[in-house]
């Protein structure tokens, strides 16, 4: 089956850092990636789709200097959260599309961000 | 984007089936009736999803209304393992993005 790995599963990191996250199609090529928060309790919320070659389209209050998204091939995106507060800490998600099944969505394991 | 409405959690006895309501009164004709799972800390997992026909798979099966405006996820055989949050989405046409709801926390009970 189709598989996503996300890197790193978890990541502790200090107030002002960047932090970056990769989200890799293993078995298959994806010409679209998503990338989702969520919150302790609450529901994923889509953050941005990332599209292969291309720039990312954010969703409504997500702050693009903020959350960097880059698609760079077909096997990999990464988010990098720049400058990272404490309020950034959250669970982390990605999922992808394959390019010939456009119905279904393949997640991640997702990355849990803690900053101090 | 058309939004779901689900029960925030159920209950089942183990090895009874389940049947997980979803409203979706504002979808259209085009959009994707999708469910999705999640354990603690993992990411979500396929189950299933259907357009206008009922569907079955491995995992479940979905009951789609003539109307289009609610379904339903059956487990036929609720097993401890299946304890999960699950997610109905609507894929809007046009866009393969999908806004996840609050979704139903399922309890199953040994």
């Amino acid at each position: 089956g189709a598989v996503v790995s996300q890197h790193p599963s978890r990541v502790i990191c200090k107030s002002g850092t960047s932090v970056k996250i990769e989200c890799r199609s293993l078995d298959f090529q994806a010409t679209t990636m998503f990338w989702y928060r969520q919150f302790p309790k609450q529901s994923l919320m889509l953050m941005a789709t990332s599209n292969e070659g291309s720039k990312a389209t954010y969703e409504q209050g997500v702050e693009k200097d903020k959350f960097l998204i880059n698609h760079a091939s077909l096997t990999l995106s990464t988010l990098t959260v720049t400058s990272a507060h404490p309020e950034d800490s959250s669970f982390y998600i990605c999922s992808a599309r394959l390019a010939h099944n456009q119905e279904t969505q393949y997640f991640g394991p997702g990355t849990r961000l803690l900053v101090l | 984007d058309a939004k779901t409405t689900q029960p925030n959690s159920m209950e089942s006895n183990e090895e009874e089936p389940v049947h997980l309501p979803c409203n979706h009164s504002t979808i259209s004709g085009t959009d994707y009736i999708h469910w999705y799972r999640q354990l603690p800390s993992q990411g979500p997992e396929y189950v299933i999803h259907g357009l206008t026909s009922n569907v079955n798979n491995r995992m479940a099966s979905l009951a789609i209304a003539e109307d289009r405006k609610s379904s339903t996820l059956i487990l036929h055989r609720a097993t401890l393992r299946d304890a999960a949050v699950y997610y109905c989405i609507l894929r809007t046409s046009g866009t393969y993005k999908y806004i996840f709801g609050t979704g139903t926390r399922l309890k199953v009970l040994a």
